[in-house]
């Protein structure tokens, strides 16, 4: 099993939706948790760092149930811009571990 | 300020040749980090330098692999004897101090490996 499991997608969206995205890790070790964005043959970049009590940034909200081992990413009112694939981290001590994304394509 | 850097971009190479990949992070970082991205997969990680040591080598996939860090600056990751397999995007991420659950990691582009 890995350690970052996420949904594929990809999710189609029609501009101005809400989308939801949803992660499992297997570590309980797992401190710390972000999101982060990477758009088609770019690097990935961070969006937002998710608390336990959980946290909005504009148009996105993060959450973290860590008795359920589950991390979720919403985002409101779509973007054309919205468009990439989000990845799931899980933070232990020295490394990250990524999740595989998922894919969001945001349509006109 | 620049951001961190990789080079090359692109590299093609035969089956069994040697390559080299660099990575210049961002100026003061004491962190770097080597990841592998396969086509439609997620990031791998591979080696975390602290300063110049590396206390976690083990996403490295085979000894064929072997990556060093000089100066707490620049780092090189070398594959020998390159295999298909090891075609992917190798990515390359600094941080400022290296608590990866803290603080943000930056990314370079990557070089993107094609092994014939």
């Amino acid at each position: 099993r890995k350690e970052v499991e996420q949904d594929p997608g990809p999710f189609n969206v029609p501009e101005g939706a809400t989308v939801a995205f949803n992660c499992t890790y297997s570590n309980s070790a797992s401190q710390s948790f972000f999101w982060y964005r990477q758009d088609c043959r770019k690097e990935p970049k961070l969006l937002m760092s998710v608390y336990s009590s959980g946290n909005e940034d504009g148009r996105f909200t993060a959450q973290l149930n860590r008795a359920s081992q589950y991390i979720s990413l919403l985002i409101r009112d779509s973007k054309l811009s919205d468009s990439a694939t989000y990845l799931c981290v899980g933070g232990a001590t020295n490394k990250l571990i990524f999740g595989t994304g998922t894919l969001l394509a945001v349509q006109p | 300020g620049a951001g961190v850097s990789q080079s090359p971009s692109n590299k093609v190479t035969e089956k069994g040749k040697d390559v080299e990949l660099r990575c210049d992070p961002i100026s003061g970082h004491t962190a770097l980090y080597w990841y592998r991205q396969r086509l439609g997969q997620g990031l791998e990680f591979l080696i975390y330098f602290q300063g110049n040591s590396a206390p976690d080598k083990s996403g490295l996939p085979s000894d064929r692999f072997s990556a060093e860090r000089t100066g707490e600056s620049v780092s090189t990751l070398t594959i020998q004897r390159t295999q298909q397999e090891d075609s992917a995007v190798y990515l390359c991420a600094s941080s400022l101090v290296g608590r990866p659950s803290q603080e943000t990691q930056y990314f370079g582009p990557g070089t993107r490996l094609l092994v014939l």
